[in-house]
C-alpha cells in the first residue's frame, strides 16, 4: 500500500517556538493532504486540507496563522505550529490521499505515523 | 465536527472470541471507512464501504452498512491479541469531497 511519513516523530519545544512538521507521500503523488490533530484517547480532528499549489481549507476554529501549511509539491506537505504554547501539546498526524475516481472524489486516505508535541 | 458515534467505548474480549463495534452518522454519505490505530501511532485503513453497499469482508473483518438508520458495524472474528487497539469508523459525508469524519472510537482489549 501507499507509505507516508511524518517528521520528526516526537518534537518537545519550549513555549514561544515554532515547530515544522513534515508529512511526505513516498511511493505516490498526493494531490490532496489533511493535518488531524488527536488528544489522548480521543478521536482525530481534522484541521485543514491541503491541495498542492494552492492555500489550504483550515477547518473551523483553527487559526490558520497559528497552523501554517504548506504544501509545495505532490510529495510534501508542512504543518508549522506557530508561537507553540502548551495547549498545542497533542497528537499531529497527516494524511495523503490518492486522486479519485471520475467526479473527483477521493476514496482512502493513507495516515502518516504521527507526530508527538509536547510544548513545555 | 465529528460526525460518527461509536458504541462501545470500550470492550475487553479473550482471544478466540468475536468483536463488535458499532458506529452511528448523522449525514448523508459517500462512503464509511474503519480504521485501526495502535496506542500512539497512526491510522491504518481496514476496509471501505460505500454507500449503496451493504456488507463487505476482508479476512477477518466483516463490516455491514445500513444507510436507512445510518448506521454500521465492524465485526472481528476469532480475535487475536494483536487485534487489541483502537478502532474507529470514518465517514465521508456526501458533499465534502473527500473529508473525513471520525466517530470517537472503540477501545479494544484482547487477552491472551
Amino acid at each position: 500500500g501507499a507509505v507516508v511519513s511524518q517528521h520528526p516523530s516526537r518534537v518537545i519545544c519550549k513555549s514561544g517556538t515554532s515547530v515544522k512538521i513534515e508529512c511526505r507521500s513516498l511511493d505516490f503523488q498526493a494531490t490532496t493532504m489533511f493535518w488531524y490533530r488527536q488528544f489522548p484517547k480521543q478521536s482525530l480532528m481534522l484541521m485543514a486540507t491541503s491541495n498542492e499549489g494552492s492555500k489550504a481549507t483550515y477547518e473551523q476554529g483553527v487559526e490558520k496563522d497559528k497552523f501554517l501549511i504548506n504544501h509545495a509539491s505532490l510529495t510534501l506537505s508542512t504543518l508549522t505550529v506557530t508561537s507553540a504554547h502548551p495547549e498545542d501539546s497533542s497528537f499531529y498526524i497527516c494524511s495523503a490521499s490518492l486522486p479519485g475516481l471520475a467526479g473527483g472524489l477521493v476514496n482512502e486516505q493513507f495516515f502518516g505515523p504521527g507526530t508527538r508535541l509536547t510544548v513545555l | 465536527s465529528q460526525q460518527g458515534e461509536e458504541d462501545p467505548q470500550a470492550l475487553s474480549i479473550q482471544e478466540g472470541e468475536n468483536a463488535t463495534m458499532n458506529c452511528s452518522y448523522k449525514t448523508s454519505i459517500n462512503n464509511l471507512q474503519w480504521y485501526r490505530q495502535n496506542s500512539g501511532r497512526g491510522l491504518v485503513h481496514l476496509i471501505l464501504i460505500r454507500s449503496n453497499e451493504r456488507e463487505k469482508h476482508s479476512g477477518r473483518l466483516r463490516v455491514t452498512l445500513d444507510t436507512s438508520k445510518k448506521s454500521s458495524s465492524l465485526l472481528i472474528t476469532a480475535s487475536r491479541a494483536a487485534d487489541t487497539a483502537s478502532y474507529f469508523c470514518a465517514t465521508v459525508p456526501a458533499d465534502s469531497w473527500g473529508k473525513l469524519q471520525f466517530g470517537a472510537g472503540t477501545q479494544v482489549v484482547v487477552t491472551p
